[in-house]
Order: C-alpha cells, then structure tokens, then sequence
C-alpha cells in the first residue's frame, strides 16, 4: 500500500539551512511534491520533481530524490522567519485518478 | 483569477445534521478534489472529479457525497453529521494532464458536536 512518512518537527536558527526529509513506499510514484501550510491557510506548491530525476533546484529550495531508497528531502537554505510553516510530502501515483498521497507534515520553527 | 474559493469558513454543526461545502474554481480546470485534514495526519482523499458528471471514491468516502454539474463547481454533502467528521476540508484543482500542479482552496474548519 501507499505510505509517506515524515518527521513532525523541525526547529532551525535564521540564517541556517533546513533539511526536511520524506519517505514513501510506493515504487511507481510519478511526480512527488512539496507543498507549505502556513497557519489557518490552504496548502502552496512549493515544488515538485519527476521521478525520473534526482535533484531539482529553484532559488532557495533543493529537492532530492533518492529512487533506490525511496527517500525525497527538501532543503531550505539561509531559512528565514516567514520560512516557518507546516511542510507536506507527496506523491502520485499513475493512474488516471490522479490521486495525491500525503504525509502526516513536519512543522518547521525558525527561531530568532 | 479568483483561484479555488470555498465556503464556509467555519460551520459549527449537531450530529445528525445535513450540510453542503462548496467550492468553486475559475481556472476550467478538469480535476477537483475533496481532501480531508486531521491533526497529525496528512490530508485524505475523500471524493474526486475528472470532468463534468463524472465522480469517483477516494480513501475515506463513507459520510459524504459529491455531484459535479458543472466544471467549475464540485460542492461536498454530509448528509447526516457525525463528531467523526469535525476536521478541515480542503477542495483542489488541476489540469487533467499528470504532474499538472493541484491548487487547493483556504479550507472549511467544521465542528460536529
């Protein structure tokens, strides 16, 4: 069955790199995602990345995706206040219902 | 664009009661979806829509219908509500096309009492 894993809590220094991590159970995943929750708000796309690549930046964010283990992370460099947010891993599956599978988030604090 | 919008915000319910979330979108977007948020948990599936008149099950069905008469309206139905069901609700959007980015609604917080 599907699963998507994460750790739930995450604290960093401003300034400092924030590595979220993810792991996912389902070989034939398509597109895996990370979106951000912020506080009473609907969840953005922050990016996503094609199973078929391995990293994928754009300007603060790194997605990498390691196949073999099943693992994915999100690393937010120079993390800053407005940085602080709930961070949601998922992946899809083909098939044409198209479905998102989530993982519980990992709330990110960005301390002072 | 005013995106996915939906509403209520907040909706305090008793059990037994019926109501309906709508959400709308203005993007002639083919997919929506019904997804469902509890604390500690990721967002669940619970109805989805590839195109008018046409719906299907997610993970977490029981409780809830859905219709789509048209592409830009897919509201979500309790028919008769349960304390099980006090949760967020999130309506999204999509192309069709795989990997096409799902946009999701700012939520409807329900509390069944």
């Amino acid at each position: 069955g599907e699963d998507v894993e994460q750790s739930l809590f995450l604290s960093v220094r401003e300034g400092d790199s924030s590595v979220i991590n993810c792991t996912y159970t389902d070989s034939s995943s398509t597109y895996l995602y990370w979106y951000k929750q912020e506080p009473g708000a609907g969840l953005q796309l922050l990016t996503y990345i094609f199973s078929n690549m391995d990293m994928k930046q754009d300007q603060r964010l790194t997605v990498l995706l390691n196949k073999k283990d099943k693992h994915l992370s999100l690393r937010i460099a120079d993390t800053q206040t407005g940085d602080s947010a709930i961070y949601f891993c998922a992946e899809m599956v083909g098939g044409s219902a198209r479905q998102l599978t989530f993982g519980s988030g990992t709330q990110l604090t960005v301390l002072p | 664009n005013a995106g996915v919008t939906q509403t209520p915000k907040f909706q305090v319910l008793k059990t037994g009661q019926s109501m309906t979330l709508q959400c709308a979108q203005d993007m002639n977007h083919e997919y929506m979806s019904w997804y469902r948020q509890d604390p500690g948990m990721g967002l669940r599936l619970i109805h989805y829509s590839v195109g008018a008149g046409i719906t299907d099950q997610g993970e977490v069905p029981n409780g809830y219908n859905v219709s789509r008469s048209t592409t830009e309206d897919f509201p979500l139905r309790l028919l008769s509500a349960a304390p099980s069901q006090t949760s967020v609700y999130f309506c999204a959007s999509s192309y069709a096309n795989s990997g096409d980015t799902q946009y999701f609604g700012p939520g409807t917080r329900l509390t069944v009492l």
